[in-house]
């Protein structure tokens, strides 16, 4: 079965430079979630879409943005690097909100910020 | 201030013995909790969840206490296997709260069974 893909795997930026992390849900899910785990930390929600238009917000940086495509494939824009913002990145994604139905991560973005 | 915590980091247990995970939570507004594991390298995977209307949700070999009273949740695993080994994450979320669906994480707890 198709799952959640994200892109790239791995990325390697220097500081101030930017990153775009692409999410690419599963088939016929509508709702995208952007969650964010530092080294030894647990996955802390950043972001969510659903239908296109933005659901929630959760500690996401001023200096990232985000969107949702009409193909419902999803973006994460990172500006302004910090060495602070090497992390892994998850997406996840499911049908509809609230409902929790087939709820499924990616496997993750490694950013190392350098 | 963690709302889901799950405070013991690690846990190591026989194989074919049970393994308990415990994760407790703060936020009453809290009314679906997950538990999902995740192996390295890898993205976390749905293993189980409860809703607040429930006390126990059984899935093969996993089941899931919730004690709404005490704010505490727990993951059975019986008998467990090697396979198990993984770090596993408990998440709850306010689904009626405006949450709109994010989870909330726990540290996690990393299970090793052993041989």
């Amino acid at each position: 079965a198709a799952g959640v893909i994200q892109s790239p795997r791995h990325l390697i930026k220097e500081k101030r430079e930017t990153a775009t992390l692409k999410c690419y849900p599963i088939p016929r899910h509508d709702t995208v979630y952007w969650y964010q785990q530092g080294p030894g930390q647990d996955p802390q929600f950043l972001i969510s879409f659903y239908e296109k238009m933005q659901s929630d917000k959760g500690s996401i940086p001023d200096r990232f943005s985000a969107q949702q495509f009409s193909d419902y494939h999803s973006e994460l824009n990172m500006s302004s690097l910090e060495l602070g913002d090497s992390a892994l990145y998850f997406c996840a994604s499911s049908l509809g909100t609230n409902q929790f139905y087939g709820y499924t991560f990616g496997s993750g973005t490694r950013l190392t910020v350098v | 201030d963690q709302q889901v915590k799950q405070n013991s980091p690690s846990l190591s247990v026989q194989e074919g013995r049970i393994s308990i995970l415990n994760c407790d939570y703060t936020n009453s507004m809290f009314d679906y909790f997950l538990w999902y594991k995740k192996y390295p390298a890898e993205g976390p995977t749905f293993l189980i969840s409860i809703s607040s209307i429930k006390d126990k949700n059984e899935d093969g070999r996993f089941t899931v206490f919730l004690n709404k009273s005490a704010k505490h949740l727990s993951l059975h695993i019986v008998p467990s296997q090697p396979g198990d080994s993984a770090v596993y994450f408990c998440a709850a979320s306010a689904r009626y709260g405006g949450s709109q669906g994010n989870l909330i994480f726990g540290k996690g707890t990393k299970l090793s069974v052993k041989p």
